[in-house]
């Protein structure tokens, strides 16, 4: 089962920064690195899906890239707004299996 | 709107006693996912099943068992239940059991045991 962390465990911003935050895997066996944005009492939202070492994704103001070397990946968030307050999950797959493993996420509030 | 649906979504049941959580996936999609989102633990995988048949299984308990029907509805039963087993249950859905596909998130079902 792969460990997937992430850090840091939240964060607060002020409206305007940019942040980023970083999800690290372990890079054997690595398939795919998922991203989602996950707001209370709803469902968790698809951002990204990345396979390919190097893979940079975009999404208005949101991008992540990959780094399936060293098992890590960066999402970055340029310009926050309060409407950004979440928490990002990544997840991890790896080729023995089928399953999507999960951090624990990185919650994010943004104030005016 | 992911397009998955779950129900019910929110329970609250006496220990000991049996719940079964319902999922619809999304139109089109044969795989389905149970994720189990416990108080300070990430999200754990339960169990994975495409197209009727079980393809993985995780941390699930043998207390807990589930089933995906002909029309790929899915339920998950949880038997002889504990405090313990009190959380937020998702079912997922995507069109295949790759790790490239997007998998979508129901709005989950708040399980409570007291």
């Amino acid at each position: 089962i792969l460990n997937v962390e992430q850090s840091p465990q939240s964060l607060h911003v002020q409206e305007g920064d940019s942040t980023n935050f970083t999800c690290s895997f372990p890079s054997s066996n690595f398939y795919a690195l998922h991203w989602y944005r996950w707001e209370t009492a709803k469902s968790p939202e698809a951002l990204f899906v990345m396979t390919l070492n190097g893979d940079e994704k975009k999404k208005g103001r949101i991008s992540a890239t990959l780094n399936t070397k060293e098992g890590y990946s960066y999402l970055y968030i340029k310009g926050s707004q309060p409407e950004d307050s979440a928490t990002y999950l990544c997840a991890s797959g790896d080729d023995s299996g089928y399953a999507l493993n999960f951090g624990k996420g990185t919650s994010l509030l943004v104030t005016p | 709107d992911s397009g998955v649906t779950q129900t019910p979504k929110h329970l609250i049941t006496a220990t000991g006693q049996r719940v079964t959580l319902r999922c619809s996936p999304r139109s089109g999609d044969l795989s389905v996912y149970w994720y189990q989102q416990s108080l300070d633990q990430g999200l754990q995988f339960l169990i994975q099943y495409y197209n009727g048949e079980e393809r993985a299984k995780g941390n699930i308990l043998e207390r807990f068992s589930a089933q995906q029907f002909p029309d790929l509805h899915s339920e998950l039963n949880l038997s002889s239940l504990e405090l313990g087993d009190s959380a937020l249950y998702f079912c997922a859905s995507s069109e295949a059991p790759s790790y490239g596909n997007t998998i979508y998130f129901g709005e989950g079902s708040w399980l409570t045991v007291v």
